[in-house]
């Protein structure tokens, strides 16, 4: 069974770096894509980007400037940063598996980041 | 403001069906065939529900189908059962660019 768990602090500075990591069991992350999306209140999902277990990345244009993607492969991990975060970052953030082209087939359940001073 | 349209809510009795659609583009709904459905839960993770328009992943029951014509795409549940109660959201891939668009959710609501 393939389970995603999303970690990290759930309030976050104006102007700092949002972190967090999703954490892999039930498979192997030096297989598939590997992606972040997030829900900010009252609106819909959009994906942040995605990185393959050979370490390529691809982000959405719109926060390509803010944003990395990294993968840890001894522990089965892959990360997010998003920098000079503002209040419309405010979120639940979402990690995804996918084998190529959507679907996205497993999910975690989604960590709230608040971004507030 | 999502990509994909849907309408916010939806609803049907025990046993009846009920339809739900999602809206795009040329670019994202009406130009591939990667269109995908997903159950979500308050509190749990996203469920994949149908994916590549009309595809059920296993174990999803044969209640659940899809379809597509032109930019829009149809989840349909028949036979409502009191567990379907749930959000519903469509994603559909946008090119290598934008790679996957999602709607807004459908609440869906068995009475």
């Amino acid at each position: 069974q393939v389970q995603l768990q999303e970690s990290g602090p759930g309030l976050v500075k104006p102007s700092e770096t949002l972190s967090l990591t999703c954490t892999v069991s039930g498979d192997s992350i030096s297989r598939y894509y590997w992606s972040w999306i997030r829900q900010p209140p009252g609106k819909g999902l959009e994906w942040i980007g995605y990185i393959y277990h050979s370490g390529t990345t691809n982000y959405n244009p719109s926060l390509k400037s803010r944003v990395t993607i990294l993968v840890d492969t001894p522990k089965n991990q892959f990360s997010l940063e998003l920098n000079s975060v503002t209040a419309a970052d405010t979120a639940v953030y979402y990690c995804a598996r996918h084998k190529g082209p959507p679907p996205l087939d497993y999910w975690g359940q989604g960590t709230l980041v608040t971004v507030s001073s | 403001q999502s990509a994909l349209t849907q309408p916010p809510s939806a609803s049907g009795s025990p046993g009846q069906s009920v339809t739900i659609s999602c809206t795009g583009t040329s670019s994202d709904i009406g130009g591939y065939y990667y269109v995908s459905w997903y159950q979500r839960h308050p509190g749990k993770a996203p469920k994949l529900m149908i994916y590549e328009v009309t595809k059920r992943p296993s174990g999803v029951p044969a209640r659940f189908s899809g379809s597509k014509s032109g930019n829009t795409a149809t989840l349909t549940v028949s036979g409502l059962q009191a567990e379907d109660e749930a959000d519903y959201f469509c994603g559909s891939y946008a090119g290598n660019n934008n790679f996957v668009v999602f709607g807004g959710g459908t609440k869906l609501t068995v009475l």
